[in-house]
């Protein structure tokens, strides 16, 4: 099925750390939303973002809809030990319908 | 906790046999969406309903079949099952039928065919 381009696929990282990960789509997009998901679990929404442009912030956590609509990014700043999981972005393509489109997710690993 | 609960937790059945999940959307959401993650094909939509109706269909087999009953309850059946068929499959709800609106999921429910 359709995904997005997510990256890097891995991070490894020291605590106190920023973190980096990105998202694209030759496809443009109405929403995009960032999750985090530990193992076995089900995936916790992090960020929602709705317009081209829009930055937001969610504590330590920082997400931004890119102006071609077709790209995101999300920052950690300053990682802390439980920031480890794996963090999915998902995207809903404007449509009638809100299926979310799954990125292939980065796994976080923090080292104390 | 997202609110979205699902049933069971955990299910191991063997090859041949049927199932059903269930889910409880969050309260006042009106859409239940199903997707399926596997290692290999991570999280794929399987299906959507918004108040009872059947809204969107990702890739699911024909083997595979869901409803949304009146107190917006959903449930998907899997019969016929196939080893390939094992992985976590995920409920979410949100308030609308489209975009854009945010998806809260459950806790999943992991399915083993043995």
């Amino acid at each position: 099925g359709q995904q997005l381009n997510q990256s890097p696929q891995s991070m490894f990282i020291q605590e106190g750390e920023d973190v980096s990960m990105n998202c694209t789509s030759s496809s443009i997009f109405n929403t995009w939303l960032w999750y985090k998901q530990d193992p076995g679990e089900g995936p916790v929404l992090l960020i929602a973002l709705y317009k081209a442009g829009e930055l937001t912030s969610n504590g330590r956590l920082t997400a931004q809809f890119g102006i071609t609509r077709k790209d995101s990014f999300l920052n950690i700043s300053a990682s802390i030990p439980s920031d480890v999981g794996i963090y999915f972005c998902a995207g809903q393509l404007p449509s009638n319908t809100g299926k979310l489109i799954f990125g292939q997710g980065t796994t976080l690993q923090v080292k104390p | 906790d997202s609110g979205v609960t699902q049933t069971p937790k955990h299910l191991i059945t063997a090859t041949g046999q049927r199932v059903t999940l269930r889910c409880s959307p969050r309260s006042g959401d009106l859409s239940v969406y199903w997707y399926q993650q596997s290692l290999d094909q991570g999280l794929q939509f399987l299906i959507q309903y918004y108040n009872g109706e059947e809204r969107a269909k990702g890739n699911i087999l024909e083997r595979f079949s869901a409803q949304q009953f009146p107190d917006l309850h959903s449930e998907l059946n899997l019969s016929s099952l196939e080893l390939g068929d094992s992985a976590l499959y995920f409920c979410a709800s949100s308030v609308s039928g489209s975009t854009p609106y945010e998806q809260y999921f459950g806790p999943g429910t992991r399915l083993t065919v043995t």
